[in-house]
């Protein structure tokens, strides 16, 4: 079973406001990913992380999306200014090198 | 172009067996794992296979052919709970690359 921790469960946010969600790795997981799954199933990887550096991510995560992994406290993705099409899960996920676990995700709504 | 390909639905009777296709092409394979996800909830870690072969693990099984970009998932002996979407998703150049999610409706 994952013991990847995230929060909030649910978020909900007005267009231009911003949205900041958390996420706890496991323990011992050096690797993080964050994902976007919209309303159509469809998984977008926005960024992942290796040891608190940024490994990969993609134009969108540059431009609107931050996000961070700082040692000893909760990794974190913030949206600066959200839009309706941010509406969606966003999940985070650790990996101690092969297997990649997923929390129970943020579900976002921009209204 | 790189892609993860699986079917949208599958249906398959209690008490049988399904099986669960993937296919794939991507520039790279560090393995690849398979998740459950029930509507509205998040994945569910199953299985992570990188060699060939049947990976047998009970009531879930999985098989990789690396030649022929190509996995299943397996599911025997078959509980209405097993109802839900199962996602094929493959390990390159550092991240995970899913398919769509097949939707497996397991009937009485």
């Amino acid at each position: 079973n994952s013991k990847v921790i995230q929060t909030p469960r649910y978020l909900v946010k007005g267009q231009g406001q911003k949205a900041k969600m958390r996420c706890i790795p496991e323990k011992g997981h050096p690797v993080v990913f964050w994902y976007q799954q919209n309303k159509n199933n469809e998984f977008k990887f926005l960024i992942n992380f290796q040891n608190q550096e940024v490994l990969q991510q993609i134009d969108m995560t540059e431009k609107r999306f931050s996000a961070e992994c700082p040692s000893n406290s909760p990794c974190s993705l913030e949206i600066q200014s959200s839009e309706a099409g941010d509406s969606a899960l966003y999940l985070c996920a650790s990996s101690p090198n092969t297997e990649v676990f997923f929390g129970k995700g943020t579900r976002l709504t921009v209204v | 172009g790189q892609g993860v390909e699986q079917p949208a639905k599958l249906m398959s009777v209690e008490g049988t067996f399904a099986r669960v296709n993937c296919t794939y092409s991507t520039s790279g394979f560090n393995g690849l794992s398979w998740y459950q996800q029930r509507e509205g909830q998040a994945p569910v870690f199953l299985s992570y296979v990188v060699l060939d072969g049947l990976k047998d693990s009970g009531h879930f099984s999985t098989f990789l052919s690396r030649s022929n970009g190509y996995s299943y998932l397996l599911l025997t002996e078959l509980q209405i709970k097993d109802s839900a979407s199962y996602l094929c998703a493959v390990r390159n150049t550092g991240k995970l690359t899913f398919g769509d999610g097949t939707v497996l409706t397991v009937k009485p």
